[in-house]
């Protein structure tokens, strides 16, 4: 079975630093990765994922996230945060085999000071 | 993506009771899940809602606590059968979308509280 770990549980920064979120999983074959992000009192929304191709994907509101197979991780990236980045963000795993069973994270709780 | 809708968006119950909540989604999906987040953690796949037989649960859930319904490839329901304050949490019900996607969008949520 399908694990994911996500080492930060709360992250606060300025606003325009630099995020990295950190997401590592555990599963022994060929995965999908995603990022989900949720908005304080929205729904949970889809932020980018990786199926194949290049491991350097990009999603919505400026965000990417870097697969890097070897080292088991699918971290998430902003070159430098906005206030309304203000939410809690996700990292999930499913099987690539048209399992579509989601594993997620605990979550990271992000924190933007104006 | 198909949109989803959730009712009812919160509920206060009391132990022993049982609530009956209902995922529409405004196209024919092809998978349909249910997931559980419980306060302060991350969310918890229930089991799949399959179309026309009886859903597949994940380990630790079951259907005598969790009945699950698909009638049809648009609409779902999960019964939180005979409550008690630890099912206090958010269920929310996920769609693969109108091709069959791997890509999972999630409905808004019902906020369960039990008294």
């Amino acid at each position: 079975a399908q694990s994911v770990s996500q080492h930060n549980h709360h992250v606060i920064l300025s606003e325009a630093a630099s995020l990295e979120l950190g997401c590592n999983y555990s599963y022994g074959g060929t995965v999908n990765l995603f990022w989900y992000v949720q908005y304080p009192g929205q729904h949970l929304q889809l932020l980018l994922k990786y199926f194949s191709g290049d491991p350097l994907v990009k999603g919505i509101k400026g965000f990417e996230a870097e697969f890097i197979k070897s080292k088991f991780s699918f971290n998430l990236r902003k070159p430098s945060v906005q206030w309304s980045d203000t939410a809690e963000y996700f990292c999930a795993v499913s099987p690539n085999f048209g399992n579509e069973k989601l594993t997620f994270g605990t979550g990271t709780r992000l924190t933007i000071i104006p | 993506s198909a949109v989803i809708s959730q009712k009812p968006s919160r509920d206060i119950c009391q132990r022993g009771t049982s609530l009956t909540i209902q995922c529409q989604v405004d196209s024919q999906v092809t998978m349909m899940f249910w997931y559980r987040q419980q306060p302060g953690q991350s969310l918890t796949l229930i089991a799949t809602a399959n179309q026309g037989s009886e859903a597949t649960y994940e380990s630790g859930f079951v259907i005598d606590k969790f009945p699950i319904s698909r009638p049809n490839l648009t609409f779902s329901t999960l019964t939180v059968s005979n409550m008690s304050p630890e099912d206090s949490s958010i269920y929310l019900c996920s769609n693969t979308g109108t091709g069959g996607t791997d890509t999972q969008y999630f409905g808004p949520g019902t906020r369960l509280t039990v008294l």
